[in-house]
C-alpha cells in the first residue's frame, strides 16, 4: 500500500469511531495554524484553521484544539468515515512580512470499515 | 471550475534537461507559492510571490527560477534537472500574504 516505506506516523480506526491526530509545533511566535488533508494523488485540502488567540474551533465533524503552553495542536474527527482516510498535515504560520507556512510531518489515517 | 490548476500533471525527463511547470489560479488571490513534496511526504515551501513580487526564496538552488507574468500565474522553470529534483511540486495561492493557502493538484516530476 501507499504507506510502505513512508515511515509516517499512522493511526488506524474503525468506521464510526472518533479520531484524534496530534501535532507538536516548534515556533512559539507562530500565530496561525491549519490542518490539511491530502488524499492519494491529490493536493493538500484545507480542513480547518485556528488563530493563536483561540484555543478551540469547531467545524463540521472536526474540532481543532490549540495548547500554546506546550506548543501542541490536535485535530479531532467525529464519527470517522472511510472517506476520511488520508494523510493529515498540521501547518504553523509565522513571519510578519515574510509570512510562511511550515508543515509538520503528516499522519496517515486509515479508517477500517 | 478548478481553483488552482497546474500543468503538466506528470513530467518524466532525463537528467540535464530544462523543464517548466505552469500554475494558474482563478480565485483572484494576491499571493502564490511553490512547494516541493518529497518521497516521505514532507512538504516544504520553495517560493512565494505577492502581486508578482518575490517574497520568499527558501534557499532553493538557482537552477529553479519562478516567473509570475501576472498575479494569476506563477510558473516554475527548472534548468539542468538532477535526480534529486524528482518529487511532487505543488502550487498554492492565498488571498493575502499570510492567509489560508489553497493547493493545486500537483505535478509529479521524475528525473531519469
Amino acid at each position: 500500500g501507499e504507506s510502505v516505506g513512508l515511515h509516517l506516523p499512522t493511526l488506524s480506526v474503525q468506521e464510526g469511531d472518533n479520531s484524534i491526530i496530534n501535532c507538536a509545533y516548534s515556533n512559539s511566535a507562530s500565530d496561525y495554524f491549519i490542518w490539511y488533508k491530502q488524499e492519494s494523488g491529490k493536493g493538500p485540502q484545507f480542513i480547518i484553521d485556528i488563530r493563536s488567540n483561540m484555543d478551540k474551533r469547531q467545524g463540521q465533524r472536526v474540532t481543532v484544539l490549540l495548547n500554546k503552553t506546550v506548543k501542541h495542536l490536535s485535530l479531532q474527527i467525529a464519527a470517522t468515515q472511510p472517506g476520511d482516510s488520508a494523510v493529515y498535515f498540521c501547518a504553523e504560520g509565522s513571519g510578519g512580512s515574510n509570512y510562511k507556512l511550515t508543515f509538520g510531518k503528516g499522519t496517515l489515517l486509515t479508517v477500517n470499515p | 471550475d478548478t481553483a488552482v490548476s497546474q500543468t503538466p500533471k506528470y513530467l518524466v525527463t532525463q537528467m540535464g534537461n530544462d523543464k517548466s511547470i505552469k500554475c494558474e489560479q482563478n480565485l483572484g488571490h494576491d499571493t502564490m507559492y511553490w512547494y516541493k513534496q518529497d518521497s516521505k511526504k514532507f512538504l516544504k515551501i520553495m517560493f512565494s510571490y505577492n502581486n508578482k513580487e518575490l517574497i520568499i526564496n527558501e534557499t532553493v538552488p538557482n537552477r529553479f527560477s519562478p516567473k509570475s507574468p501576472d498575479k494569476a500565474h506563477l510558473n516554475l522553470h527548472i534548468n539542468s534537472l538532477e535526480l534529486g529534483d524528482s518529487a511532487v511540486y505543488f502550487c498554492a495561492s492565498s488571498q493575502v500574504d499570510g492567509g489560508t493557502q489553497y493547493f493545486g493538484p500537483g505535478t509529479r516530476l521524475l528525473v531519469l
